[in-house]
């Protein structure tokens, strides 16, 4: 079966460290790729996303991934991590027609002051 | 305002006594789907509506029903509620095309003793 595996289940940085969350998909054709968060007690929010073109994605809050092919990877980075960073952020993909939306397992972002 | 709404946002009730979290998108979306999240599983999909009159089944529909009856409305249903349902609930709605991603409600966090 088809799967996302997000390596590190929890990861801390300490405040304005990169930040590098890892997201692996299992699929030789490329699919629809999203990264989102979700912050405590809220639903999820979309971050950004790759559907076709430009390779590296700019999405909210300063946060970007780039869709590596050859690595079947779609890793989110940010240059400095701040306090209000912390949720847990989960990648997911759409591999065919049909819309559905498979996700990773999630990873918590812990930042330290 | 653009959203999925799901209700009730908390919920406890006891093993086996039917239940039914509502949920509802104003944004004319072709395409509704229910997700379970638990820790470490990320989320999950129970079931999906491409249409109205349209579902299936996604990766742990046992134990749940659903219904489309009218395009705004997604109801997820359990007949018999049973203690590994407790989880956190999503409702996720989204147009036929699956570059746009995905709209989710809040979460309904249903727990059942």
């Amino acid at each position: 079966a088809q799967s996302v595996t997000q390596l590190g289940s929890h990861v801390s940085v300490s405040e304005g460290a990169l930040v590098l969350l890892r997201c692996n998909y299992s699929s030789s054709v490329p699919p629809y790729l999203f990264w989102y968060v979700q912050y405590p007690n809220q639903g999820l929010q979309l971050l950004l996303k790759y559907t076709t073109g430009a390779t590296l994605v700019k999405g909210i809050n300063g946060f970007e991934a780039e869709f590596k092919k050859s690595e079947t990877s779609f890793h989110l980075t940010k240059p400095s991590a701040h306090m209000s960073d912390a949720a847990e952020y989960f990648c997911a993909v759409i591999y065919n027609a049909g819309n559905m939306l498979t996700f990773g397992g999630g990873t918590r972002l812990m930042v330290k002051p | 305002e653009a959203q999925v709404t799901q209700n009730p946002r908390y919920l406890i009730t006891v093993t086996g006594k039917k239940l039914t979290v509502t949920c509802s998108q104003n944004m004319n979306h072709e395409y509704m789907s229910w997700y379970r999240q638990d820790p470490g599983l990320g989320l999950r999909q129970i079931y999906y509506s491409m249409n109205v009159e349209v579902t299936d089944k996604g990766d742990v529909p046992e134990g749940y029903k659903v219904s489309r009856k009218e395009k705004r409305n997604f109801p997820l249903i359990l007949e018999s509620p049973s203690p590994n349902q407790t989880s956190l609930y999503f409702c996720a709605s989204s147009f036929l095309g699956e570059e746009l991603g995905y709209t989710f409600g809040s979460g309904t966090r249903l727990t059942v003793v």
